[in-house]
C-alpha cells in the first residue's frame, strides 16, 4: 500500500518561514492536499490539488510537489498557525485515500 | 454554504455495530461532482480514511476496514451513513464526515465514539 511520511514536529520562529514535508514514492505525480487541525477542532483544507488555496486561506500558505517530496510552506508564521498539518493523496493503484501521519508545527 | 453534522451513539459495546449518520445542509447530496466520506481519528493519533461514495452508488473503502464497513446514501433525507461491524476498543475515535472534491472540504465537527462494555 502507498505510504506518506511526515516529520513528527517542526518549529519555526515567529515571522519566519515554516516548511512541512510529505514524502512518498513518486508523489510528484499525484495531487496532494493539505489540512490544518487545531486542538479540539476538525481539520481544515488549506491546500488542494497540490498548489491551490481554498477561499479564506491566507496567501502565506503555499505548496509544491516534485519527485518524492511535497512541501507545504507557511510564510511569516504566526502564533495562530500552530497546529497539526496532514498531507493526503489518492492512491489509484489501491483506490484508497492515504493520509500522512501529521506534523505538529510549533511557532516559537 | 454546505454544512455537515454527524450523529449517532457515543458508546458502543465490543462486537456490536457502530452506526453513524451525517446530515448535509445548505446543498443537495445528489448535486455536483462530490464524494461523501467518513474519516476517523483515534485519541491523540492521526487521521484515517474509512470510505467514501458518490450519491449514485460508487463506493471506495479503506482496504484495512473494507470487510467491516458499509457506507450508504439516503438522498431523500440528504444524509449518508456509516455502519461498522464487530467493533473493538481499537475503533474508539472521533468520527468525521466530509465532502470530497479534490480534498475533503468541508468537514463535520466530529463525534466521539467509544467502544467499551
Amino acid at each position: 500500500s502507498y505510504e506518506l511520511t511526515q516529520s513528527l514536529s517542526v518549529s519555526v520562529a515567529l515571522g519566519q518561514t515554516a516548511r512541512i514535508t510529505c514524502g512518498g514514492n513518486n508523489i510528484g505525480n499525484k495531487n496532494v492536499h493539505w489540512y490544518q487541525q487545531k486542538p479540539g477542532q476538525a481539520p481544515v483544507l488549506v491546500i488542494y490539488r497540490t498548489t491551490n488555496r481554498p477561499s479564506g486561506i491566507p496567501e502565506r500558505f503555499s505548496a509544491s510537489n516534485s519527485g518524492n517530496t511535497a512541501t507545504l510552506t507557511i510564510s511569516r508564521a504566526q502564533a495562530g498557525d500552530e497546529a497539526d498539518y496532514y498531507c493526503q493523496v489518492w492512491d489509484s493503484s489501491t483506490t484508497a485515500v492515504v493520509f500522512g501521519g501529521g506534523t505538529k508545527l510549533t511557532v516559537l | 454554504q454546505v454544512q455537515l453534522q454527524e450523529s449517532g451513539p457515543g458508546l458502543v459495546k465490543p462486537s456490536q455495530t457502530l452506526s453513524l449518520t451525517c446530515s448535509v445542509s445548505g446543498g443537495s447530496i445528489s448535486s455536483g461532482d462530490y464524494y461523501w466520506s467518513w474519516i476517523r481519528q483515534p485519541p491523540g493519533k492521526g487521521l484515517e480514511w474509512i470510505a467514501y461514495m458518490y450519491y449514485s452508488g460508487t463506493t471506495y473503502y479503506n482496504p484495512s476496514l473494507k470487510s467491516r464497513v458499509t457506507i450508504s446514501v439516503d438522498t431523500s433525507k440528504n444524509q449518508f451513513s456509516l455502519k461498522m461491524t464487530s467493533v473493538t476498543a481499537a475503533d474508539t475515535a472521533v468520527y468525521y464526515c466530509a465532502r470530497a472534491q479534490g480534498g475533503f472540504d468541508p468537514w463535520g465537527q466530529g463525534t466521539l465514539v467509544t467502544v467499551s462494555s
